[in-house]
This record gives structure tokens, C-alpha cells and sequence, in this order.
């Protein structure tokens, strides 16, 4: 069974600052990682996702890394802003049978952007 | 499109009772998930489907049944109610066509709550 491992569990950034998430997978069916971000009362909706034949993304204010040879990847948060608290999920797929595929998430990182 | 659609938003259920949880989609998607959030443990996958009349256990389908009728409707029926279901769930669906690497559509959310 695939375990992605995700922190911090919390996360508290003043205005304007950095916010960081980290996230380690044990193995992968195929390099795909999305970063899923949640309000609350919601459900949760993809903010972004790479498919590593490149180590970074970037889309806006956010960022994902990755570190193939570590089996790690990130979501940095620059210029965060109150509007990006949130609870974040990374995920990573794993096989499940029969020729398919599923989503393996993390435990969540509550993002809390501080005025 | 109304994307993923859930009913009810809420519900409480005595222990030993039964409910069936809908969702639907209206984005033609052949791929749809059910899964369950617990506070501070991410996303579990009870149960998914590939297409009308195929389904799969995810990772907890224990006190879970699904059917797959057609391609928009993937019903979570509970039989047999217990507290550890109490829980906040979500169902998803995704087009598949770019494999499974694709991004899942969630619905607002079911709050159930067993007593």
C-alpha cells in the first residue's frame, strides 16, 4: 500500500511570507503529484500538479519541486496571503489491480495566513 | 455544468441504520471515487468505479456497498450504521483521458454523523 507522508500537520505564515509543504511517497506507479488545496466546508479542488519529466513547476505564487532520487516533493506558497488558508493535500498514485490506478493522499497541512 | 453534485449535505443516523449517499455528475466522466475524510487523516478511498457496471474496493470498504448504473450516478449505500462512519464524505470523478493522471472533480461534501 503506498503511504505519502506530509508536513507539517499545520502551518502558520505571516503576510507576505513563504509557505512550505513537504511530502515523501515510498513508491509510485508513474510520476504524477498533485497538490490539492480545501476550504473549509468544501470539497477539495486540484491547485496544481506535475508530471516530473521537469523537477519544478511553477503556476502564479505556487511551486511544486520535486526530488526524484529522494522521493520527495514540495508546494512553496510565495507572497502568501490570507485568501491561501486552507487545508492542503499532496498525493501521489499508486497501482491498485487490474491495470488502474488511484490516488494516494496525505494526512493535510492547515495552512493559517496571518495579516 | 453543475460538475459533482451530493445529497444530502447532512445527515444523522442512529446506529443500525441504513442510507444510501448520491452523487452524480454531469461532465460525462468515466471514472468516479468515493472517499471518506476524518479529521486530520486525509482522504480514504472507499470505493471506486472505471465505468457503468465496474467497481472496485479502495483502501476501507468495509460497511460500504456501490453500484454503477450509469455513467453519472455512483451511489454509497451504508448498511448497518456504526459511529466509526461517522464522517465527512466525498465523491469524485475524473475523465480518465489522461489516464489515471488526471484531475479528480470533488463534490461540496456529505456530513454524516452516527449515533
Amino acid at each position: 500500500q503506498q503511504q505519502v507522508k506530509q508536513s507539517p500537520q499545520s502551518l502558520i505564515v505571516q503576510k507576505g511570507g513563504i509557505s512550505i509543504i513537504n511530502c515523501a511517497y515510498e513508491n509510485t506507479a508513474f510520476d504524477y503529484f498533485p497538490w490539492y488545496q480545501q476550504f473549509p466546508g468544501k470539497g477539495p479542488a486540484l491547485l496544481i500538479a506535475i508530471r516530473p519529466d521537469v523537477s519544478e513547476k511553477k503556476e502564479g505564487r505556487f511551486t511544486i519541486s520535486f526530488n526524484k532520487s529522494a522521493k520527495q516533493f514540495s508546494l512553496h506558497i510565495m507572497d502568501s496571503q490570507p485568501g491561501d488558508s486552507a487545508t492542503y493535500f499532496c498525493a501521489a498514485p499508486a497501482y491498485s489491480g487490474a491495470g488502474s490506478y488511484q490516488l494516494t493522499f496525505g494526512k493535510g497541512t492547515k495552512l493559517s495566513v496571518i495579516p | 455544468n453543475a460538475g459533482v453534485t451530493q445529497t444530502p449535505k447532512f445527515r444523522i443516523l442512529k446506529i443500525g441504520q441504513s442510507m444510501t449517499l448520491q452523487c452524480t455528475q454531469d461532465m460525462n466522466h468515466n471514472y468516479m471515487y468515493w472517499y471518506r475524510q476524518d479529521p486530520g487523516m486525509g482522504l480514504k478511498l472507499i470505493y471506486y468505479s472505471v465505468g457503468a457496471g465496474i467497481t472496485d474496493k479502495g483502501e476501507v470498504p468495509n460497511g460500504y456497498n456501490v453500484s454503477r448504473s450509469t455513467t453519472e450516478d455512483f451511489p454509497l449505500r451504508l448498511e448497518l450504521a456504526a459511529p466509526s462512519q461517522t464522517s465527512v464524505y466525498f465523491c469524485a470523478s475524473t475523465s480518465g483521458l489522461a489516464g489515471d493522471a488526471d484531475t479528480q472533480y470533488f463534490g461540496p461534501g456529505t456530513r454524516l454523523t452516527v449515533l
